[in-house]
C-alpha cells in the first residue's frame, strides 16, 4: 500500500493557460473524489468517481474543469483557461466504497495562476 | 451557507491536558461524522469516526462524542502530547458515501511542552 499519490506537487501557469493533474488511488479503492481547498478553509468537495464511472459533481466545478478516470483506475483533473480564482490546493481520496469507510487523502497538488 | 462549522480556528494546550475541539452541523440529513488531522505540506489523515446511531466512539487517547439533538460534535484527546500539534478537520457524509464529506475549516490545535 503506497498511499494515493498526485502529480505534480506543485504547478505554476499562467493565466488562461489549461493544467492537467493526475491521481492514482490505493489499488484496490474503487471510489475516488476531488477536492478542492483554499487557504484557512476546510477541503471542499468537487467530484467523485464509483470505478470509472462520474456519479457526482459539485457545483463548484464549472464547465472550465473535467475529470476522468479511464479504465477505474488513475484518475485526471483537468482545468482550461486558468483564472486567479483558481489557484488553491487540488486533494485527490480514495476510498473502498463499501459501507462507512474513510477515505484517503494525497498530499495534493498546490495551482498557483499568475 | 456552511454546514459544518468549527467556531474555533485555533486552541492552545498544555501537554498531557485534555484537548476538546468542536464542531457544529445543520444538515439533518448527516449520519456519520469523521475527524482528520492534517499536518503542513500533508493530505488530511483520518483519525476517527461515528455514526449516527452512536453517541461515543473512542479509540486510545482520542473519543469522539456526538449529541444529534444539539447537532454537535466533540473530539477530545488526552493526555494531549506535542505531536498532536496539527489543523484538525470536523467532517460530515450522508448516504454511506463517507469519502464525499462537507468539512469545517480546521481547528489549529497547538501542544506546548
Amino acid at each position: 500500500d503506497t498511499g494515493v499519490s498526485q502529480d505534480p506537487r506543485h504547478k505554476i501557469t499562467k493565466r488562461g493557460q489549461n493544467v492537467t493533474f493526475r491521481c492514482d488511488p490505493i489499488s484496490e479503492h474503487n471510489r475516488l473524489y476531488w477536492y478542492r481547498q483554499t487557504l484557512g478553509q476546510g477541503p471542499e468537495f468537487l467530484t467523485y468517481f464509483q470505478n470509472e464511472a462520474q456519479l457526482e459533481k459539485s457545483r463548484l466545478l464549472s464547465d472550465r474543469f473535467s475529470a476522468e478516470r479511464p479504465k477505474g483506475s488513475f484518475s485526471t483533473l483537468e482545468i482550461q483557461r486558468t483564472e486567479q480564482g483558481d489557484s488553491a490546493m487540488y486533494l485527490c481520496a480514495s476510498s473502498r466504497g463499501q459501507g462507512w469507510t474513510e477515505a484517503f487523502f494525497g498530499q495534493g497538488t498546490r495551482l498557483t495562476v499568475v | 451557507d456552511q454546514q459544518v462549522k468549527q467556531n474555533s480556528p485555533s486552541l492552545s494546550v498544555q501537554e498531557g491536558r485534555i484537548s476538546i475541539l468542536n464542531c457544529d452541523y445543520t444538515n439533518s440529513m448527516f449520519d456519520y461524522f469523521l475527524w482528520y488531522k492534517k499536518y503542513p505540506a500533508e493530505g488530511p489523515t483520518f483519525l476517527i469516526s461515528i455514526s449516527s446511531i452512536k453517541d461515543k466512539n473512542e479509540d486510545g487517547r482520542f473519543t469522539v462524542f456526538l449529541n444529534k439533538s444539539a447537532k454537535h460534535l466533540s473530539l477530545h484527546i488526552v493526555p494531549s502530547q506535542p505531536g498532536d500539534s496539527a489543523v484538525y478537520f470536523c467532517a460530515a457524509s450522508a448516504n454511506t458515501n463517507a469519502g464525499k464529506s462537507t468539512f469545517g475549516d480546521g481547528t489549529t490545535l497547538t501542544v506546548k511542552p
